[in-house]
Parts: structure tokens; sequence; C-alpha cells
């Protein structure tokens, strides 16, 4: 059964530390996506990928990474930079990187402050 | 930086009423996209909208975008419990790689 899984589903964070959520595609999608979801705040990029050893800062990247070494793989890291990092994470996959493409969405990683 | 708008916010109705979500848009769009999030799930693809004008239905869900290709509307006709949830719109000022999504109309509906 195709789709893009994430985990963990939920997260603790303690201060200073970083933590690192997992997705995985097996649609064979080239882009996939990070966002960010807060009450109220819709969805806010924070990095893409249009295709393998290559990715884009979002909107709000500062205090995160990524990095894309297989075309399934799309891990990002929460830095201890990042000051208010408790929201729920989504990770996306399309065909190709252009906009004319719909996204796939996971479950999502709600990420909490310990 | 381009902006999607999206009101209202939040809209509860009761069940058998219609409902309207509305996305504009400072700069004209290549497309838009939208999306469904039910409570504690992830966003679903519904539909994409390309042309000034087009109109698309499915079902009772009426889309339509405007005509300047700023504007954009979902419209749901005779809601009911299933309709529940959070509704974006999504678009793209070029042919770039980055969609930018409004905040979301979360839609209630009592039976």
């Amino acid at each position: 059964d195709g789709g893009i899984t994430q985990s963990p589903k939920y997260l603790f964070r303690k201060e200073g530390q970083n933590v690192t959520l997992s997705c995985e595609q097996n649609l064979n999608h080239d882009a996939m996506y990070w966002y960010r979801q807060d009450p109220g705040q819709g969805l806010r990029l924070i990095y893409y990928s249009q295709i393998v050893n290559d990715f884009q800062k979002g909107d709000i990247a500062e205090g995160y990474s990524v990095s894309r070494e297989k075309k399934e793989s799309f891990p990002l890291t929460v830095t201890s930079a990042q000051k208010n990092p408790t929201a729920f994470y989504l990770c996306a996959s399309s065909v190709s990187g252009l906009t004319s493409q719909p996204q796939h969405f996971g479950d999502g990683t709600r990420l909490s402050i310990l | 930086g381009q902006q999607v708008m999206q009101i209202p916010q939040y809209q509860h109705v009761q069940e058998g009423e219609d409902f309207t979500t509305y996305c504009n848009s400072s700069t004209t769009l290549s497309n838009i996209q939208w999306y469904k999030q039910r409570p504690g799930g992830h966003p679903v693809f519904l539909i994409q909208l390309v042309k000034s004008g087009e109109v698309k239905k499915q079902k009772r869900l009426t889309f339509q975008f405007g005509e300047a290709k700023k504007n954009s509307s979902l419209h749901i006709t005779a809601t009911q419990t299933t309709d529940v949830g959070t509704y974006f719109c999504a678009g793209s000022s070029n042919s770039g790689y980055a969609l930018n999504f409004g905040k979301g109309t979360s839609l209630l509906v009592t039976p």
C-alpha cells in the first residue's frame, strides 16, 4: 500500500536537545516537503526538496535542518536553536516539485517540550 | 511575499445549511488547490483549479477560480456531519516549487 510514513506519532523533547522526525515515502515521488502546523496558523513550509541531494529553505527554516540522501527519505531535525518547537509536523510528497502537482501528506508527528 | 488569505477562520452551521469559504491572493495565481483536514488527521487533496473562471464540482462541493485568478471559493451545499474539518486553499503565483497555504476555515456541523 503506497503512502507516506511519519514516525514517531508523538515525540517529547528536553530543553537543549536535538530530535529527528522521520519521513519515508514509497510513492516514487521526487519532491518532499516539511510543514509546521500551529493552531489557527495553517501550514507553514520549513524545507522542501525537489530531488535527491538537494533541498531548499522554506519560510520558517531557522532552527531546523534536513537531509535528502535517498529518494524515499526526508528526515527533519529540530535543533536546540528552535526555541518554540511545540507543534504538529507534517511531511508531504508530490510527483515533482512543480506547484501544479497535488501533495500527499503523512499522518504527522506531534512534538512537545518536556 | 505572496500571501493567501482565507476567510472565515471558523464556521458553525446546522446540518443541511450551506457553507462557503473564500480564498484571496494579493497576486495572480497560476493554480489553486484545495485540501481537507479532518480533526486529528492530515490534509487530503481535494481538487486543483488552473483556468480563469473555472468551476468544478464534486458531489455537493463546488469550487470556483476567479476571472482574475486572484481568488477562489469552496461552496458546500446541504452540509453533513461528515463535512466537519478544516478546509485549506493553497496557491502559487508561478510554476515554481512552493505552495502558499491559507490558514484554513474550520467547519463545524451540528446535527
